[in-house]
């Protein structure tokens, strides 16, 4: 059974940082895209950023480039996601998802329970 | 801000038919598979559809996908009270660097 659980979430300060977690099993997590997408209180959803199997590409949503970075441990079949400077509006619930990618094919089979960070003073 | 467009809500009967309709681009839609996902309050998105219009297993029939062009529709027959959710499309977009985006959502009432 395919199961991603996420860890990281909490208060943090504007301008402050935080990484999250996210820990696969069931599956071989080296063989699959991986994401990170998140939905802000009573909004929609939003991608934040994916990662190739090997790490070699990674793709980023305008508003988290240059403050949030993706990264994978095959050998731990673990996710991450280190957000650094982060503002109000990166508050949100942060999904985990196990991807399907093929040329012009891209979607998220699988979901973590989300963790939920809160960026307030 | 999404550049996949969606109808806030739509509703209907138990037993009628819904479609929902996702308006992109040549640089998303029009170039790429879209995916579907449901999501009640509170929990988790499930995937619905993909690649235009298959269906992960579990997934009743009464839930279709199609594209034409630059646009997606979802369809739903046979509407049941269980069906009462927000349903999201997206797809990949090449603008720019490439990004993934989700569609504005939809909130779908049963009457």
């Amino acid at each position: 059974e395919v199961q991603l659980v996420e860890s990281g979430g909490g208060l943090v300060q504007p301008g402050g940082s935080l990484r999250l977690s996210c820990a696969a099993s069931g599956f071989t997590f080296s063989n699959y895209w991986m994401s990170w997408v998140r939905q802000a209180p009573g909004k929609g959803l939003e991608w934040v950023a994916n990662i190739k199997q090997d790490g070699s590409l990674r793709y980023y949503v305008a508003s988290v480039r240059g403050r949030f970075t993706i990264s994978r441990d095959d050998a731990k079949n673990s996710l991450y996601l280190q957000m650094n400077s982060l503002r109000a509006d990166d508050t949100a619930v942060y999904y985990c998802s196990r991807d399907v990618q093929d040329r012009y094919k891209y979607h998220f089979e699988y979901w973590g329970q989300g963790t939920l960070v809160t960026v307030s003073s | 801000q999404s550049v996949l467009t969606q109808p806030p809500s739509v509703s209907a009967a138990p037993g009628q038919k819904v479609t929902i309709s996702c308006s992109g681009s040549s640089s998303n839609i029009g170039n790429n598979y879209v995916s579907w996902y449901q999501q009640f309050p509170g929990t988790v998105p499930k995937l619905l559809i993909y690649d235009n219009n298959k269906r992960p297993s579990g997934i009743p029939d009464r839930f279709s996908g199609s594209k034409s062009g630059t646009s997606a529709t979802l369809g739903i027959t046979g509407l049941q009270t269980g069906d009462e959710a927000e349903y999201y499309c997206g797809t990949w977009d090449d603008s720019l660097s490439g990004f993934y985006v989700f569609g504005t959502g939809t909130k779908v009432t049963v009457l």
